[in-house]
């Protein structure tokens, strides 16, 4: 079955500092590839997402790239905020149907 | 009310309650899904509505009861929980099944005592 791995938090780091948080799958086919960025007491919201091999995916300075050579999709900041601070979720959808395969989530705390 | 919304924000109940939770889609859309949001543990998908017709139910214990009066609207009633069952419990909805982009709404957060 499908399956999303993501790089457990939390991680804390300063504001203006490089953010990169590891994603890998598994899936069967060609699936699409999402983050959701979770702020606190709040739901999910899609913050980026890539529906082929080499698309990269870019939304508020976040990017990430489906590469399929390496079943990955990391996301990265160049300059994080303090109001970047949240719970970042990898998933995966399929090549059939609509349903999400998600990662654990990786908290991030950006520190003043 | 725009986007997704969900009633009550925040329930505690005992294991003996009975209790629903509410979400409603202003979106204009057909689909809609409940997950529930585990301390870590991933996000799990518990059911899927389409056009009011449940098509998944992913193994969820009977004491969780899904409800889908219209594309709107969806509920899911709570019977016999145990305290396990706390979680955060999201519910979504998207533009039909054919892999357009879920909506979420902020959540219920269920504590079972």
């Amino acid at each position: 079955g499908n399956s999303v791995t993501q790089m457990e938090g939390p991680v804390t780091l300063s504001e203006e500092a490089f953010l990169t948080i590891n994603c890998t799958y598994t899936a069967t086919g060609y699936p699409s590839l999402f983050w959701y960025v979770q702020y606190p007491g709040e739901g999910l919201q899609l913050l980026l997402k890539a529906t082929k091999a080499d698309d990269k995916g870019s939304n508020k300075g976040f990017e990430a790239t489906y590469r399929k050579e390496t079943t990955s999709f990391h996301l990265e900041k160049g300059s994080v905020q303090v109001s970047d601070s949240a719970v970042y979720f990898c998933a995966l959808r399929g090549a059939a149907g609509n349903k999400l395969t998600f990662g654990g989530g990786t908290r991030v705390l950006v520190k003043p | 009310e725009t986007g997704v919304t969900q009633t009550p924000r925040h329930l505690v109940m005992g294991m003996t309650n009975k209790k629903s939770l509410k979400c409603e889609q202003h979106l204009g859309h057909n689909a809609m899904y409940w997950y529930k949001q585990s301390a870590k543990k991933p996000l799990e998908l518990m059911f899927v509505y389409n056009f009011k017709e449940q098509t998944e139910n992913n193994s969820v214990p009977s004491r969780f009861s899904p409800e889908c009066p219209n594309s709107s609207h969806l509920f899911l009633h709570l019977h016999t929980l145990q305290p396990e069952d706390s979680a955060l419990y999201l519910c979504a909805s998207s533009q039909g099944l054919a892999g357009n982009e879920q909506f979420f709404g902020p959540g219920t957060r269920l504590t079972v005592l």
